[in-house]
């Protein structure tokens, strides 16, 4: 069974820092992995994908993932932050079956 | 080109009541999947519908029904609600044989049970 850790359920940082989410994961085989993003009150909206392609995966609003194998991660990143950015976040695993299981997600504020 | 769409957005319940809920996939889908969010927590995978017929299913018990249809839309139904079935159900769908994983959600139906 695959599962996913996310480090840390509230994030803040001010307008203009390093977003930095964390994410491991646990699978049996090689993983799909997949980044999240919730605002409120709405669905699910991908930000980016992993399958075993490029580990650095650059996804939409300026949001990349590094996939590491020897740490079981797939960590989100942002270099700057903006206040648009403030929401949740989860990640994801896929076996392949296209069966998503979610991480408990990390909510991201931004401070002026 | 309509994303995944769900209907109601919002609906209340009683305890014991059944409620339908309802999906219609992106354009060109033909596999949908069901999830639960209860608040403060990630989806759970509810099951998933393919060629009109449930694929796989998560940890739910059987109160928890679905349907496809032959144009792809699909329905979920819950039995005998309880208190804890106070969600934000999430309807998902891809193309099946498509690489990559490439899953839509839809906007959600907030259920409350009282």
């Amino acid at each position: 069974a695959q599962s996913v850790t996310q480090l840390g359920s509230h994030v803040s940082v001010s307008e203009g820092a390093l977003v930095l989410l964390r994410c491991n994961y646990s699978s049996s085989v090689p993983p799909y992995l997949f980044w999240y993003v919730q605002y409120p009150n709405q669905g699910l909206q991908l930000l980016l994908k992993y399958t075993s392609a490029a580990t650095l995966v650059k996804g939409i609003n300026g949001f990349e993932a590094e996939f590491k194998k020897s740490e079981t991660s797939f960590h989100l990143t942002k270099p700057s932050a903006h206040m648009s950015d403030a929401a949740e976040y989860f990640c994801a695993v896929s076996d392949g079956d296209y069966k998503l299981s979610f991480g408990a997600g990390t909510t991201v504020t931004v401070r002026a | 080109d309509a994303g995944v769409t769900q209907s109601p957005t919002h609906l209340i319940k009683t305890r014991g009541q059944q409620v339908t809920l309802r999906c219609s996939p992106k354009s060109g889908h033909d596999t949908v999947s069901w999830y639960q969010q209860a608040l403060g927590q990630g989806p759970q995978f509810i099951f998933q519908y393919y060629e009109e017929e449930e694929r796989q299913r998560g940890n739910f018990p059987d109160r928890f029904s679905g349907h496809q249809f032959p144009n792809y839309s699909s329905e979920l139904n819950v039995n005998a609600l309880l208190l804890g079935d106070s969600a934000l159900y999430l309807c998902a769908s891809r193309r099946q044989g498509t690489s990559g994983n490439t899953i839509y959600f839809g906007e959600g139906s907030w259920l409350t049970v009282v």
